[in-house]
């Protein structure tokens, strides 16, 4: 079945610069991969997503890029700021059955 | 506000008895997720049900228990409560029965188990 693998676990970067997460997934029948942001004491939200015949999306300081032959997807956010600090998730799902998740990565923004 | 809705916010039990979470799906959402999220720990999924019926099963325990009901509320069952139960248990809904559609999370019960 698919696995999904997140990097890093932990991710601290200055106010005003970029963050990048990474996930590579398992199953070459993955079709879609979307990320979700827990901000402290809340559920997580969907932020963005991307299907697999689409190599990258963007919205506002945020984009995701899709590798399927490397089997890897990234979350970049740009010009980072306090209220990114949240918990990332990524997900993916073959053929539209059940999402497989990511282990989360914890995004620190130091002012 | 997501839509979903979850009850009780907190509980608080003793060990080897049994809660039931509660959660309400967005209007017009037909599928109900339930996960766990222990301290510093990913999502755990635990079971799908969609439109009344059983949809997906993750790694959800014997002693846990779910079901959903004609006015598609859910109710998680937990039994047997040990110390390791403690966590954050989180509802969503989504409108498909499918992976490929966003997922609405509920503002979540935290279980402590004394």
């Amino acid at each position: 079945g698919e696995n999904v693998e997140q990097h890093p676990s932990t991710l601290s970067v200055q106010e005003g610069d970029s963050a990048v997460i990474k996930c590579t997934y398992s199953d070459s029948a993955s079709n879609y991969f979307p990320w979700y942001k827990q901000e402290l004491g809340k559920g997580p939200q969907l932020i963005i997503d991307i299907r697999s015949n689409v190599g990258e999306k963007k919205d506002q300081r945020i984009a995701v890029t899709l590798n399927k032959t490397a089997k890897h997807f990234s979350l970049h956010i740009t010009e980072t700021q306090p209220e990114d600090s949240a918990v990332y998730f990524c997900a993916a799902t073959p053929q539209n059955y059940q999402l497989i998740w990511g282990a989360g990565t914890k995004l620190i923004i130091k002012p | 506000d997501s839509g979903v809705t979850q009850t009780p916010k907190h509980l608080i039990t003793a060990t080897g008895q049994r809660v039931t979470l509660r959660c309400s799906p967005r209007s017009g959402d037909l599928s109900v997720y339930w996960y766990q999220q222990s301290l510093d720990q990913g999502l755990q999924f635990l079971i799908q049900y969609y439109n009344g019926e059983e949809r997906a099963k993750g790694n959800i325990l014997e002693r846990f228990s779910a079901q959903q009901f004609p006015d598609l509320h859910s109710e998680l069952n937990l039994s047997s409560l040990e110390l390791g139960d403690s966590a954050l248990y989180f509802c969503a809904s989504s409108a498909l029965a499918g992976g490929r559609n966003e997922q609405f999370f509920g503002p979540g019960t935290r279980l402590t188990v004394l």
